[in-house]
């Protein structure tokens, strides 16, 4: 079947690093996606992986093992904006996405 | 704008109603993505099209849901005989080629809330 399992929620201290876990089982794979959604918002573009590895972008890390069919996002350096939810998404060759259920951080001063 | 554009941003309806929700994707962008979200829950694809074919309606929940995009463009996804289950946000997304590669971008969403 199709899963894709995220923790609910993460809570960490301004200035503090999280990193959010990602597993999947999904029929087809072309990247993975982690999205953020800030309440009531669109979710917006973070990251995109295919290969294995880790792909760095200022204070946002994903990284991906394909074998293992696991991926994490890292935030470092915690600001009390990036309190929001956060969303890994496996996408198919035609751009479709399947999502986790996310998972909400709360980033306390 | 450049952005995704969706309107209405809220909607209300009654039990049995037929209601429509459009999506004004980001002018050029081939692929346009229907997805929704339920309260406490992930998003759910619904559709896929690109261009004005839809080679994915895998997502839609029951023939009471159907979408549909003219000029390439503009997209509306109509709900028939509303139920209450039916209440979520529907969020539409386009990107570029509809590329697995291809970065999708959200619109800010219907609210729908049947009654």
């Amino acid at each position: 079947g199709q899963n894709i399992d995220q923790p609910t929620e993460m809570t960490a201290t301004e200035g503090a690093i999280v990193q959010i876990n990602c597993t999947y089982q999904t029929s087809g794979f072309n990247g993975l996606f982690w999205y953020q959604q800030h309440a009531g918002e669109a979710p917006t573009f973070l990251s995109y992986n295919v290969l294995d590895g880790l792909e760095e972008k200022g204070r946002f890390s994903s990284f991906l093992s394909r074998s293992k069919g696991y991926s994490y996002l890292l935030l470092k350096e915690l600001q009390m904006k990036d309190s929001a939810s956060y969303l890994c998404a496996v996408t198919d060759s035609w751009g479709k996405l399947q999502f986790g259920a996310g998972t909400q951080v709360v980033v306390t001063p | 704008g450049a952005g995704v554009s969706q309107s209405p941003s809220n909607k209300v309806t009654e039990k049995g109603k037929d209601v429509e929700l459009r999506c004004d994707p980001i002018s050029g962008h081939t692929a346009l993505y229907w997805y929704r979200q339920s309260l406490g829950q992930g998003l759910e694809f619904l559709i896929y099209f690109q261009g004005n074919s839809a080679p994915d309606k895998s997502g839609l929940p029951s023939d009471r849901f159907s979408a549909e995009r003219t000029g390439g463009s503009v997209s509306t996804l109509t709900i028939q005989r509303t139920q209450q289950e039916d209440s979520a946000v529907y969020l539409c997304a386009s990107s570029q080629m509809g590329l697995a590669t291809s970065e999708q971008y959200f619109g800010p969403g219907t609210r729908l809330t049947v009654t």
